[in-house]
């Protein structure tokens, strides 16, 4: 079945940096652009970037602008997100997300990996 | 950067109610736009997208319709897996969700 298997749960220190990884299974990795939204303690959904798995294109919140760099690598179907100069208020579960349609980064989200804690603290 | 706000932030409502969920962008954004739930520990699921587009397996008593910057998410005859948060979120050229809406049982 289609599925999203992320990487497991990080503790960082401020400053440092975190790569989260997203692999793909069961459809074609290239086909559907990857989505990366985070959501903090208690609070709400942040959406932070996506990315083209094809081309590798890549669209960035400005609010991560600087900081959080996307990557895939299409040999083994997985996306990366990277984020850099944490801060205690980086603490959140990181979720990729696979596009419902086809090559376009615009619709809805539909499957969704099963989240990666990131904890920041000294 | 675009803003969303839904209202209202909690709704109280019984099984069988008729509920309506609002979400507003700060300007236009056609018709780009989804609507997911999300129950404590679990990832969002998607339920309606482009405004009005039913996710295959969704319930038909969910419904959205709306453009440019109004839009609303209608739930008819609640059922009790309904009760959990509901964010809406724009995809026109970034992205960013509405603050949610917590659906709680009256």
């Amino acid at each position: 079945q289609v599925q999203l298997l992320q990487s497991g749960a990080e503790v960082k220190k401020p400053g440092a940096s975190v790569k989260v990884s997203c692999a793909a299974s069961g459809y074609t990795f290239a086909d559907y652009y990857i989505h990366w939204v985070r959501q903090a303690p208690g609070q709400g959904l942040e959406w932070m970037a996506w990315n083209n798995p094809n081309s590798g294109g890549t669209k960035y919140s400005q609010k991560f602008q600087g900081r959080v760099t996307l990557t895939r690598d299409t040999s083994v179907s997985t996306a990366f997100m990277e984020l850099s100069g944490l801060r205690s208020d980086d603490t959140a579960i990181y979720y990729c997300a696979r596009v419902v349609e086809m090559t376009t980064p615009r619709a809805g989200l539909d499957v969704w990996g099963q989240g990666t804690t990131v904890t920041v603290s000294s | 950067d675009i803003q969303m706000t839904q209202s209202p932030s909690t709704l109280s409502a019984s099984v069988g109610d008729r509920v309506t969920i609002t979400c507003r962008a700060s300007q236009s954004i056609d018709t780009w736009l989804a609507w997911y739930q999300q129950k404590p520990g679990k990832a969002p699921k998607l339920l309606i997208y482009r405004t009005s587009i039913l996710e295959s397996g969704v319930p038909s008593r969910f419904s959205g319709s709306g453009s440019g910057t109004e839009f609303t998410l209608t739930i008819n005859s609640l059922q009790p897996d309904d009760f959990a948060t509901y964010y809406c979120q724009h995809y026109d050229n970034y992205s960013d969700f509405g603050q949610g809406t917590r659906l709680e049982i009256k």
